[in-house]
């Protein structure tokens, strides 16, 4: 059974700095990684989808990477904002297209 | 805009009702989806479906169930409602092709049971 583990739980930075958030999976059978971001009381919106014969992708100051034979993805964020400030959460896509989802990383900006 | 919807946004009812949660999406998606997401646990899929008449069940489906008559809708119905049901529920839709494309989640609804 392919388990998502991303960790920390939660963490705070300042403002301005750079970070990196880590995802790990333990099946490397997968389609794709993706990366979410999901504000306090509403829905999922994706940020970055990687597949699985791709390295990296890359959308403004985020940047995520897959190492499928390790099983790790990570997400940086450069020159942080407060804006930033959210939980997120990395999925993968396995057989018949179905998502499984990490516990997600509560990301806090301090301005 | 195509968009995905879901009602009610919030819910709160006894246990043992039955309950039915509404999700509409409008991109003409074949895949449609239904999460459960609960502190500790993120988000934990319930039941798919992969076009009309098509249902199947996920991680979590004990105590639910759906049906899919049409492309834009997928209800997802609680038969006799139970506090360990209480959670937020997210539905989402994506186009066919073997995760190549990511999946659209709807606002959530947010259910208590009494």
């Amino acid at each position: 059974k392919q388990e998502v583990t991303q960790i920390p739980a939660a963490l705070s930075v300042p403002e301005g700095e750079n970070l990196v958030l880590n995802c790990s999976f333990t099946d490397s059978a997968i389609y794709n990684l993706q990366w979410f971001r999901q504000d306090p009381g509403k829905g999922l919106t994706s940020l970055l989808l990687i597949q699985s014969s791709q390295r990296e992708q890359t959308s403004g100051r985020l940047n995520a990477s897959l190492d499928k034979s390790s099983g790790r993805s990570t997400l940086y964020i450069a020159a942080s904002q407060p804006g930033d400030s959210a939980t997120y959460l990395c999925a993968v896509t396995v057989g018949n297209e179905k998502l499984t989802f990490g516990t997600g990383t509560r990301l806090t900006i301090i301005p | 805009d195509a968009e995905i919807t879901q009602s009610p946004r919030h819910k709160i009812t006894e246990t043992g009702r039955q309950v039915t949660l509404a999700c509409h999406q409008t991109w003409n998606h074949n895949n449609m989806f239904w999460y459960r997401q609960d502190l500790g646990h993120g988000l934990r899929l319930i039941h798919y479906s992969y076009g009309v008449h098509d249902t199947n069940k996920g991680e979590v489906s004990d105590g639910y169930s759906v049906s899919r008559s049409n492309t834009e809708d997928l209800p997802l119905t609680l038969e006799s409602a139970a506090s360990s049901q209480t959670s937020v529920y997210f539905c989402a839709s994506s186009h066919p092709g073997q995760g190549a494309d990511t999946q659209y989640f709807g606002p959530g609804t947010r259910l208590t049971v009494l």
